[in-house]
């Protein structure tokens, strides 16, 4: 299955910044995912990213306020942008499994805004 | 609404002892997935079940599919406190505009005493 490297692990912020999460994949995948999970709830689908293409964003989320970047097919990026307390979550990305593998997910950005 | 139902929410069991976790999806489901996250951190791929009826065990994990209710059960027998965790179920309810997309419970927080 895909290895993939997601950071920073985690970051405390100042409300109204902005911060930017890397994903990197060890293999060509041609759809990145990207979730949040708020505190005690379960992970929400943000937005899919396909390289060359906008990402495809769910009710509710807007790009303006996550912008993300799919330059080739093992990098992703998803910026969270001025933040508010309510973006304290845990963002993750994920990349969709070889066979029987199912859906890998990277460790996960605890994010936390102050 | 919930597509995906976990029960229970959270679950305390002595070392040893045999536990069901199950997932109740009120759409069709098109693959089931179970997911094992520590506090804070990623999620670990446990099992991928496609077909109803399926049924796979991985070490003293076996999960199961029941197509025609729409429910998968994952039961750990002789429970070990490297056992615990949120243990989360997420489905592909098949829904047409994103594919690739996993709907999630709110997990199933299993704690084990030695």
């Amino acid at each position: 299955s895909a290895v993939i490297s997601q950071k920073p692990s985690r970051d405390i912020c100042q409300r109204g910044t902005s911060l930017t999460i890397q994903c990197q994949v060890d293999s060509q995948v041609t759809m990145m995912f990207w979730y949040r999970q708020q505190p005690g709830q379960s992970l929400t689908l943000i937005a899919t990213a396909n390289q060359g293409s906008e990402a495809t964003y769910e009710s509710g989320f807007v790009i303006d306020k996550f912008p993300i970047s799919r330059p080739n097919l093992t990098f992703s990026t998803l910026t969270v942008s001025n933040m508010s307390p309510e973006d304290s979550s845990i963002y993750l990305c994920s990349v969709e499994g070889i066979g029987r593998y199912g859906y890998t997910f990277g460790s996960g950005t605890r994010l936390t805004v102050v | 609404s919930q597509e995906l139902e976990q029960s229970p929410q959270s679950l305390i069991v002595q070392e040893g002892k045999n536990l069901t976790i199950n997932c109740t999806s009120s759409k069709t489901l098109y693959g089931l997935y179970w997911y094992k996250q520590k506090y804070g951190e990623g999620l670990i791929f446990l099992m991928m079940l496609q077909k109803g009826g399926e049924e796979k065990s991985h070490e003293k994990i076996t999960a199961k599919l029941d197509e025609k209710k729409q429910q998968s059960s994952l039961h750990i027998t002789a429970s070990q406190p490297s056992h615990a965790g949120i243990y989360l179920c997420g489905a592909d309810l098949g829904r047409g505009s994103t594919l690739g997309r996993l709907y999630f419970g709110r997990g199933t927080q299993l704690t084990v005493w030695p």
